[in-house]
């Protein structure tokens, strides 16, 4: 059975800052990894998808990289901003079935 | 934005009634799902679908049934709610043209049983 865990859980940073989210998994034999960003009451909005056969992807100031061997996944930030306080998901979908398995999540606060 | 529409978005209810919660997608994708999110637990699946009639389970589904007739509508059933199913329901769908595997989500249905 898929495990994801993220850590930290809760990360407070001031704005500017560069910062990096962890995820790991148990199963390495995924089809995708997915980072999610989730507003407090809201649904969750993709961030950046990477493929199995992929080792990172970017958007913007957003930088993903895929481990598949050692099961981890990290989500790089660069230059903080409080618009970017939110809870970033992690979750991965398994090869054998098309469903996602997701981590508790990482609560950001980027203070001004 | 991949069009679903979850309904309804709030719904209070007492424990034994049955509740139905809808997802209705746009999209004309394959792939449908159901995730419950309570604090602590993060995201866990409920139910999915592989297309019309093909369901599945996921790691939470007892107390829940769903059923799907139409590609664009997948339904969550309670048959009889529990205290213990208070939480934010969200619908998923995937399939489309667009990224291989990438999942798109609703806006959530809070449920809350009394």
């Amino acid at each position: 059975k898929q495990e994801v865990t993220q850590i930290p859980a809760a990360l407070s940073v001031p704005e500017g800052e560069n910062l990096v989210l962890n995820c790991s998994f148990t199963d390495s034999a995924i089809y995708n990894l997915q980072w999610f960003r989730q507003d407090p009451g809201k649904g969750l909005t993709s961030l950046l998808l990477i493929q199995s056969s992929q080792r990172e992807q970017t958007s913007g100031r957003l930088n993903a990289s895929l481990d598949k061997s050692s099961g981890r996944s990290t989500l790089y930030i660069a230059a903080s901003q409080p618009g970017d306080s939110a809870t970033y998901l992690c979750a991965v979908m398994d090869t054998g079935r098309r469903a996602l398995t997701f981590g508790s999540g990482t609560r950001l606060q980027v203070q001004p | 934005d991949a069009g679903i529409t979850q309904s309804p978005r709030h719904k209070v209810t007492e424990t034994g009634t049955p509740v139905t919660l809808r997802c209705h997608q746009t999209e004309n994708h394959r792939y449908m799902y159901w995730y419950r999110q309570d604090p602590g637990h993060g995201l866990r699946l409920i139910h999915y679908s592989y297309g019309v009639k093909d369901t599945d389970k996921g790691e939470v589904s007892d107390g829940y049934s769903v059923s799907r007739s139409k590609t664009e509508d997948f339904l969550l059933t309670l048959e009889s709610a529990t205290s213990s199913q208070t939480s934010v329901y969200f619908c998923a769908t995937a399939g489309g043209g667009g990224v291989a595997g990438e999942l798109f989500f609703g806006e959530g249905s809070r449920l809350t049983v009394l």
